[in-house]
């Protein structure tokens, strides 16, 4: 079974500050998508980021982009440029690929990471 | 664009009563899911359907079932409802095939449901 470790449960910046946010996951698959979700305080689950696991390039979308190292497992998201409207619970999940039998599988999240951004 | 939705929004029931949950996926988007979230907690899978077919399931009480409809909308049937039950019920729609990023779920503003 897939897992997803968010290992900081909280994280503050300074507004207008870059943050990375921590995410391991373990996997035995080869075709994966491994995406970043945002939930503010109405927790709507908002879609951040995502990248494939067959492309060695990072994903990037405006102030957030990723750190994806494959071999090690890990996918980070750094927000750069830190906004009030950033403060929410950041989740990390995994889900597996098509390719892998699993394109209409569940996702598999991480425990989360509670956001802070101070003024 | 258009999004995920779901009704009721809010629905509080008494214990060892049923709930009835729907969703309507994003047009177009033939795949549903439905996850169980509560309070301080990550979203919990727990069954989903792809073109009407059940596709994969997680975590899902033997008192709760769904069902996916000709056209796409779901249903998330919860009978003998119990106080634990009490959490935040997403849905969330993608597309296998056709329009969009393969792969990546979409979800709705979720129903929060009460148990007394």
């Amino acid at each position: 079974a897939q897992t997803v470790t968010q290992s900081q449960p909280e994280m503050s910046v300074q507004e207008a500050e870059t943050v990375t946010l921590s995410c391991t996951y373990d996997t035995s698959e080869s075709d994966y998508y491994l995406f970043w979700y945002k939930q503010p305080p109405s927790r709507q689950m908002i879609l951040v980021i995502r990248q494939e696991a067959y492309k060695q390039q990072n994903a990037t979308e405006n102030r957030f982009s990723v750190n994806f190292q494959k071999a090690a497992k890990s996918f980070s998201l750094k927000i750069s440029d830190s906004q009030l409207g950033d403060a929410a619970m950041y989740f990390c999940a995994y889900g597996r690929g098509s390719l892998s039998g699993g394109g209409a599988d569940g996702l598999t999240f991480g425990k989360g990471t509670h956001l802070i951004i101070q003024p | 664009a258009a999004g995920v939705i779901q009704s009721p929004r809010h629905l509080i029931k008494e214990k060892r009563e049923t709930a009835t949950l729907k969703c309507y996926p994003i047009p177009r988007h033939d795949t549903v899911y439905w996850y169980q979230q509560g309070p301080g907690q990550d979203p919990q899978f727990l069954i989903s359907f792809y073109e009407k077919m059940q596709s994969d399931k997680g975590s899902i009480p033997d008192r709760f079932s769904a069902q996916q409809f000709s056209d796409y909308h779901s249903e998330l049937n919860m009978s003998s409802l119990e106080l634990g039950d009490s959490a935040l019920y997403f849905c969330a729609s993608s597309a296998m095939t056709g329009t969009g990023p393969p792969d990546t779920q979409y979800f709705g503003p979720g129903t929060r449901l009460t148990v007394l």
